[in-house]
């Protein structure tokens, strides 16, 4: 079935730095979607992307749709301590199915 | 803004129970989800329902599970007989009708933590 891989795992950052992750896939996707998790809370949704090549923001988060639709990156600018949370990317396959597919989550801590 | 809710927050079973988790998604939505997410995982799709029937289910999804909207307004999760290994984070999502055809943004609720013990 269809997986989606995200890199890195995990990664520590200081305050202020800004921070790129990715999410890729060996199979196209129609959408992708963009979700924050914190501890103990459910998935909040962060950024939708519905085009390939579709680059979208909101406020110091920016996402792109990968051209191929195999892949898609999500940007913080400026990282603050509440950004800390695992990040998941999750897409929705090419047959108009119903259900997304969640890649693993990459961790983010921000220091001081 | 609209959410969706699940009740209850926690719950904690004995092992071999039926559990019943309740959801309460965003009223206009049409499309009804329930993920799993066992600690330190990923989020796992179990089943999917539009138009008073299941559209979609994973693996997972076995004769233990079944889900029901009982009224207007609640979306259910029953475990028939929880085993230890369902305890999770138990999420349920909706969606809408996108206008490129397909399914919406899904939109999840906080989710309930089973535990069995």
């Amino acid at each position: 079935g269809q997986q989606l891989n995200q890199s890195p795992q995990s990664m520590f950052i200081q305050e202020g730095e800004d921070v790129s992750m990715n999410c890729t896939s060996s199979s196209i996707f129609n959408t992708w979607l963009w979700y924050k998790q914190d501890p103990g809370e459910g998935p909040v949704l962060l950024i939708a992307l519905y085009k390939a090549g579709e680059l979208t923001s909101n406020g110091r988060l920016t996402a792109q749709f990968g051209i191929t639709r195999k892949d898609s990156f999500l940007n913080i600018s400026a990282s603050i301590p509440s950004d800390v949370g695992i990040y998941f990317c999750a897409g929705q396959p090419d047959n108009y199915g119903q259900n997304f597919v969640f890649g693993p989550g990459t961790r983010l801590s921000v220091l001081p | 803004e609209p959410e969706v809710t699940q009740t209850p927050s926690h719950q904690v079973t004995q092992m071999g129970q039926e559990v019943i988790l309740r959801c309460v998604p965003i009223s206009n939505h049409l499309y009804f989800y329930w993920y799993r997410q066992i600690l330190g995982q990923k989020v796992e799709f179990l089943v999917s329902f539009y138009n008073n029937e299941i559209s979609e289910k994973s693996e997972i999804f076995d004769d233990q599970f079944s889900v029901e909207r009982p009224d207007g307004s609640n979306f259910t999760l029953k475990i028939r007989s929880t085993k230890l290994e369902d305890s999770a984070m138990y999420f349920c999502a909706s969606s809408g009708v996108s206008g490129r055809g397909g399914t919406d943004t899904q939109y999840f609720g906080p989710g309930t933590r089973l535990t069995v013990l």
